[in-house]
């Protein structure tokens, strides 16, 4: 049974671009949240996607967008790069309506993006 | 709102020695309150999960953590410490398992 994956696993960019970062839930899992975790500091909530929607952001800028597709995958998209957001990207995975989890949430290894 | 507070950025003990990591919350409802922890260059791992009922939770490689409403903690603890238990720990808290609130961390030494 595979646990939460992502890809890929590095990535740099420089200023100004954009990324796209995925995630694939583990299996049976429907809702996928993403969170960012930058160097000596905790994860912070960046939103939440079930039934390929956003239900729940974190306070997060709008160049931060995500989305889901009908297999439960989601992708995170950041718009014009900026330093500060070199970060580890997390993905998890849990089972059920957010407010009525069934199964907690599973992480995935992340992404780590270095922004140059 | 909810939030996490951990006690000591950096904690160091002997091998075989009692680890004890702090960790005080904040939340206006009843919280689910959780332990991660993280090795270099990985992902988080769940240690530990309090949602409702008995207070100490019991969790993997010997960890537990026990929830004291009045105190409003959750303090981590393990008996006796190993090498490999040198990692990052984060206390966290949520809202029935939704968007969880992470605290900054408490990095774990363990001194041969």
């Amino acid at each position: 049974d595979a646990g939460v994956t992502q890809s890929p696993t590095h990535l740099i960019k420089t200023r100004g671009q954009q990324v796209t970062l995925r995630c694939s839930p583990k299996s049976g899992h429907d809702t996928v949240s993403w969170y960012q975790q930058a160097l000596g500091q905790g994860p912070q909530f960046i939103f939440q996607y079930y039934e390929e929607e956003e239900r729940q952001r974190g306070n997060f800028p709008d160049r931060f967008s995500g989305h889901q597709f009908p297999n439960y995958s989601s992708e995170l998209n950041v718009n014009a790069l900026l330093l500060g957001d070199s970060a580890l990207y997390l993905c998890a995975s849990s089972l059920g309506y957010p407010g009525q989890i069934k199964e907690t949430q599973y992480f995935g290894p992340g992404t780590r993006l270095l922004v140059l | 709102a909810q939030s996490v507070t951990q006690l000591g950025s950096h904690v160091s003990v002997s091998e075989g020695a009692l680890v004890l990591l702090r960790c005080n919350y904040s939340s206006s409802v009843p919280p689910y309150l959780f332990w991660y922890v993280q090795y270099p260059n990985q992902g988080l791992q769940l240690l530990l999960k309090y949602t409702t009922g008995a207070t100490l939770v019991k969790g993997i490689n010997g960890f537990e953590a026990e929830f004291k409403k009045s105190e409003t903690s959750f303090h981590l603890t393990k008996p006796s410490a190993h090498m490999s238990d040198a990692a990052e720990y984060f206390c966290a808290v949520s809202v029935r398992d939704d968007k969880i609130i992470f605290g900054k961390g408490t990095r774990l030494h363990i001194l041969p």
